[in-house]
């Protein structure tokens, strides 16, 4: 059974810092994998999708790596700003290409 | 264009009622998930429809849960005799393409609370 991990489950850093978080999962047969970002209250926005055969997928100030190999995934975000403070899940495509699996998230405060 | 919306945004139940979620995709999306999300944890997977029918259901936690999307757009979860345990958010999701590892939209949830 996949499981997805993120740690730590929270991160509080000074507006303007570049930070990594990361995501791992058990089994590296995965197809794509999500970055989500989800505020309070709030459903789940997409961030990024990389597809199995890719290394890495950029927007904007985020850039998210894959390594299939070691079953991780890391999401940087440069320059980080208050906005940005939400708490982000990965989540993996496995061999049913429809079904993700979630981790628990990281909850991301950014401090003015 | 819309996204996905669902509606009720919030539900307060008594234990042993019954209650309906619904679930409006993007329109066109063949793709039609639900996701419940315990406080704390990620969305956990629970049905799949691939335009009217439910292929994958494995993840419905017990009999007294049923979803349909009878014409394959608007689908509605219900869950009968409703339990504490059922108090979570439940998150529907679209995804434009079948069976195929495609980005998925998200609604805001439901937000069921049992008493």
């Amino acid at each position: 059974k996949q499981e997805v991990t993120q740690i730590p489950a929270a991160l509080s850093v000074p507006e303007g810092e570049n930070l990594v978080l990361n995501c791992s999962f058990t089994d590296s047969a995965i197809y794509n994998l999500q970055w989500f970002r989800q505020d309070p209250g709030k459903g789940l926005t997409s961030l990024l999708l990389i597809q199995s055969s890719q290394r890495e997928q950029t927007s904007g100030r985020l850039n998210a790596s894959l390594d299939k190999s070691s079953g991780r995934s890391t999401l940087y975000i440069a320059a980080s700003q208050p906005g940005d403070s939400a708490t982000y899940l990965c989540a993996v495509f496995g061999t049913l290409r429809y079904k993700l699996t979630f981790g628990k998230g990281i909850t991301l405060s950014v401090r003015p | 264009g819309a996204g996905v919306s669902q509606s009720p945004r919030y539900k307060v139940a008594k234990r042993g009622q019954d209650v309906a979620l619904r679930c409006d995709p993007i329109s066109g999306h063949v793709s039609l998930f639900w996701y419940q999300q315990a406080l704390g944890q990620g969305p956990e997977f629970l049905t799949y429809f691939q335009n009217e029918a439910q292929l994958d259901k494995s993840g419905l936690p017990s009999d007294r849960f049923f979803a349909e999307r009878p014409e394959g757009s608007v689908s509605t979860l219900k869950i009968q005799r409703t339990q504490q345990e059922d108090s979570a958010v439940y998150l529907c999701a679209s995804s434009l393409r079948r069976d195929t590892p495609d980005t998925q939209y998200f609604g805001p949830g439901t937000r069921l609370t049992v008493l």
